[in-house]
């Protein structure tokens, strides 16, 4: 399967801890990785690999992995946190890039 | 810091072919594939394809064999040519560098994004 799933939208209070998660059948062999989109920006590496966060990512992003579902915990959700969240990996057959549809995050 | 400018045309008519050129800055040119991904408006996002230093390619089997990829390794600059275009084909037209391991793919860091709308 090339597909990976996202929930549409989620929501979570200020400073409370939420998990987007990602499911696919590629992703029983691959990492995924994670970006954050702001309206009107490029989007931006969050996570990648097993749990790696590129230079300047606060430690409240945090990635996991288990079986075919991916997730990305925030920890401590801050109003700026606000904003779409997305997957991607390889597919299944390691020549090509899928992502998910994306998650709306809403800090309340 | 690498850093990635892109610029083309913004404006299309259905049919035409799309152009964006992708500059690469403070980086090696070698070792990374370098990607193409757009995002409709309102949508999510879509990988295009990716290239190396070599000039091997990948693309999305979904844009059926409309993709042209190459790389121009003297200027560090990578393109995109996407042939007849429609109103589908209108989106924010991203460049990004890619990152891949056995393990996993990503992208980092991104171009500032082209618009190209297609319109008669």
């Amino acid at each position: 399967s090339s597909e990976l799933t996202q929930d549409p939208a989620v929501s979570v209070a200020l400073g409370q801890t939420v998990r987007i998660t990602c499911q696919g059948d590629s992703l029983r062999r691959y990492y995924a990785s994670w970006y954050q989109q702001k309206p009107g920006q490029a989007p931006l590496l969050v996570i990648y690999g097993k749990n790696n966060r590129p230079s300047g990512i606060p430690d409240r992003f945090s990635g996991s992995s288990s079986g075919n579902t991916a997730s990305l915990t925030l920890t401590g959700a801050q109003a700026e946190d606000e904003a779409d969240y997305y997957c991607n990996s390889r597919d299944s057959s390691g020549n090509h890039v899928v992502f998910g549809g994306g998650t709306k995050l809403t800090v309340l | 810091q690498v850093q990635l400018q892109q610029w083309g045309a913004g404006l299309l008519k259905p049919s035409e072919t799309l152009s964006l050129t992708c500059a690469v800055y403070g980086e090696s040119f070698s070792g990374y594939y370098w990607s193409w991904i757009r995002q409709p408006p309102g949508k999510g996002l879509e990988w295009i394809g990716e290239i190396n230093h070599s000039g091997i390619t990948n693309d999305n089997p979904s844009l059926k064999s409309r993709v042209t990829l190459s790389v121009d390794t003297s200027k560090k600059h990578f393109s995109l040519a996407l042939s007849s275009v429609t109103a589908a084909d209108t989106a924010v037209y991203y460049c990004a560098r890619g990152g891949t391991t056995v393990t996993t793919t990503w992208f980092d860091p991104w171009g500032q994004g082209t618009l190209v709308t297609v319109s008669s």
